[in-house]
């Protein structure tokens, strides 16, 4: 069965530094996303994704972040300069033609540590 | 005020036991998504529901559009369901608002 697919499963960064959260979604989805849970909280929906711009951004997606599909395949979130408070669980899914009644799938999480 | 409220916060039953999970929203949304998250971090998507019931294997999700409305059942409930069972509602555009989660832990 095809899934999300996220690397790394957990980063640890210094305070200040880049970092580039990776994704590969099923290949034949159209809208991507990105979604955040800070420990012991709800997931927070960051940012969706569609032929190739934002269709939509939070709040908390802010000059910091950005995303991009580079390659056709993967989709990369990057924060560039990171803070404590982004330490959190990222969470990276898709969904396929048909945006309102396509499910989405997630991919397993990536953790970072902002220290 | 929270767009997605679920009840109950916490929950241990005793393996074998009927169980229901609710899931109450405030806004208008075009499906609600019950999820499951296991104690490694990992999202799992249940359900996608815009109306009705739907029933795979021991789970099922109901909706009710006008009351604003849905339940997560499980029967004949196992300790390998022991999660955190989350409901999320897809609001305009295509994001997904979450509620808190219900921890269910079933004891053998």
């Amino acid at each position: 069965e095809p899934e999300v697919t996220q690397t790394p499963s957990h980063q640890v960064t210094q305070m200040g530094q880049e970092v580039i959260l990776r994704c590969v979604p099923i290949s034949n989805h159209l809208y991507f996303y990105w979604y955040r849970q800070i420990l012991g909280q709800k997931v927070e929906f960051l940012v969706s994704f569609y032929n190739n711009e934002i269709s939509e951004k939070s709040e908390i997606f802010d000059d910091q972040f950005s995303v991009e599909r580079p390659d056709g395949s993967n989709f990369t979130l990057k924060i560039r300069s990171t803070k404590l408070e982004d330490s959190a669980m990222y969470f990276c899914a898709s969904s396929g033609i048909d945006r309102v009644a396509s499910e989405q799938y997630f991919g397993p999480g990536t953790r970072l540590t902002v220290t | 005020k929270n767009e997605v409220e679920q009840s109950p916060q916490n929950l241990t039953a005793q393996e074998g036991e009927f169980i229901t999970i609710n899931c109450s929203y405030s806004v208008g949304i075009s499906a609600l998504h019950w999820l499951q998250q296991h104690p490694g971090g990992g999202i799992v998507s249940l359900f996608m529901l815009s109306s009705g019931k739907k029933k795979h294997g021991r789970l099922i999700a109901t909706i009710n559009i006008q009351e604003k409305h849905s339940s997560l059942h499980i029967t004949a409930s196992h300790p390998r369901d022991s999660a955190v069972y989350i409901c999320a509602v897809r609001v305009y555009g295509n994001k997904l608002v979450f509620g808190a989660g219900t921890i269910l832990r079933v004891k053998s």
